[in-house]
């Protein structure tokens, strides 16, 4: 069974920092394309970065170009988004998806629980 | 950037209805198109990619067509399950983008 398990979401002041991880199981995570989408409260859902299978490509949204960091470590089935210079307008679920296939041009089949970015003084 | 744009924003409908949700792209992104289902609380649910090809395990009631600019997802007799938000997504080109979203609603 896939499993997407997100963790490293919380309450952070604007201007800080996090890093979300997803956990990845039940299928072979280094063979898919792997993608964060974010859903700020009560709106629709927002393509935020994806990465190639190797990592060697990410690509991202220029409303987070250049503040998020996106990667992985396929020896640990895991996906990580380092978010910083966070402002009100990053609050939000971060979802982590998984491709349906091994290239960027995709649909994304399964997808985590979401973890929940609050950024607030 | 491609902008998707999905009509109608609101939709009533009855159980048993059949419905159609429209997705235009600003130009053309083939048939590089998924549309996903949310309920709230929930994540997404992946129903159909590639304009027209059914997820596994998803209802054969749920179909979708178009290619180019024009896509739609049509529901041939709605369930009480199948109320919920509906979103079209476009994988043609980066960046990826969503349409705002279908809530479909009971009547």
């Amino acid at each position: 069974e896939v499993q997407l398990l997100e963790s490293g979401g919380g309450l952070v002041q604007p201007g800080g920092s996090l890093r979300l991880s997803c956990a990845a199981s039940g299928f072979i995570f280094s063979n898919y394309v792997m993608t964060w989408v974010r859903q700020a409260p009560e709106k629709g859902l927002e393509w935020v970065s994806t990465i190639t299978v190797s990592g060697g490509n990410a690509f991202y949204a220029d409303s987070v170009k250049g503040r998020f960091t996106i990667s992985r470590d396929n020896s640990k089935d895991t996906l990580y988004l380092q978010i910083n210079s966070l402002g009100a307008e990053d609050t939000a679920v971060y979802y982590c998806t998984k491709g349906k296939t091994t290239a960027t041009r995709t649909g994304y089949d399964y997808w985590g629980q979401g973890t929940l970015v609050t950024v607030s003084s | 950037d491609i902008q998707m744009t999905q009509s109608p924003s609101t939709l009533s409908a009855s159980v048993g209805d059949r419905v159609t949700i429209t997705c235009r792209a600003s130009q053309s992104i083939n048939s590089w198109l998924a549309w996903y289902q949310q309920k709230p609380g929930k994540a997404p649910k992946f129903l159909i990619y590639k304009a027209s090809s059914l997820e596994s395990g998803v209802p054969s009631r749920f179909s979708g067509s178009g290619s180019e600019t024009e896509f739609t997802l049509t529901i041939s007799s709605l369930q009480p399950d199948d109320f919920a938000t509906y979103y079209c997504q476009q994988y043609n080109s980066f960046p990826q983008t969503f349409g705002q979203g279908t809530k479909l609603e009971i009547k």
